[in-house]
């Protein structure tokens, strides 16, 4: 069984990095999979944040592209999500998420975790 | 980008009701797109995807149609476990999207 865990500081001061992991288990993230990061304001929809493979593809929503960066750790299976730049909009559940390539639908996605970015 | 509207935007429905949810795209997606059910304070979970197919342990009351720009989720039967937001998802083309969701309420 796939699971997906999220974590991070939980309170980020503005103009900081934003940096959270997430853990896998029951799959490898150097399996042919794409792995993504949602995300979600408090009361709002859901946002793509952007999604990659292991083996080199990585594709940003445009709208964060400036600030974010993904990157895989294989020997602890944990992948991390680090967003320059915070600021309170940037407030929100953060969840990561597996899918079978770019433009096929996230099949698992992680139990979440807050972040909120306040001085 | 390609713009994902749901519509309601919230319905109520009693227990037992059949209730189906409707999301256009705002350009032929073909049939990228997923469905995707949120509790109150739990992460959203996978139900459809390729608009009609069952994600792996989704029950069979939950059925997707739909091709090009409009796509709809029928729940049968509704439960009390049913009553959520449901999202709809395009990932047709770079940059995916979402619908805004259908919060899905007990009459």
């Amino acid at each position: 069984q796939v699971q997906l865990q999220e974590s991070g500081p939980g309170l980020v001061k503005p103009s900081e990095t934003l940096s959270l992991t997430c853990a896998v288990s029951g799959s490898s993230i150097r399996s042919d999979y794409f792995w993504g990061w949602i995300r979600q304001p408090p009361g709002k929809g859901l946002e793509w944040i952007g999604s990659f493979y292991l083996g080199g593809s990585t594709y940003y929503n445009p709208s964060l592209k400036s600030r974010v960066t993904f990157s895989g750790d294989t020997s602890r299976n944990q992948l991390s999500l680090k967003l320059g730049s915070a600021t309170a909009t940037d407030t929100a559940v953060y969840y990561c998420a597996r899918q079978g390539d770019l433009l096929e639908a996230f099949d698992v996605l992680g139990r979440g975790t807050v972040v909120i970015v306040s001085a | 980008d390609i713009q994902m509207t749901q519509s309601p935007s919230s319905l109520s429905a009693s227990v037992g009701d059949r209730v189906t949810l409707t999301c256009r795209a705002s350009q032929g997606i073909s049939n990228s797109v997923a469905w995707l059910q949120q509790k109150p304070g739990k992460a959203p979970k996978s139900l459809i995807y390729d608009a009609s197919s069952l994600q792996s342990g989704v029950p069979s009351k939950f059925s997707g149609s739909g091709s090009g720009t409009e796509f709809t989720l029928t729940i049968s039967s509704l439960q009390p476990d049913d009553f959520a937001t449901y999202y709809c998802q395009q990932y047709y083309s770079y940059p995916l999207t979402f619908g805004g969701g259908t919060k899905v309420e007990i009459k």
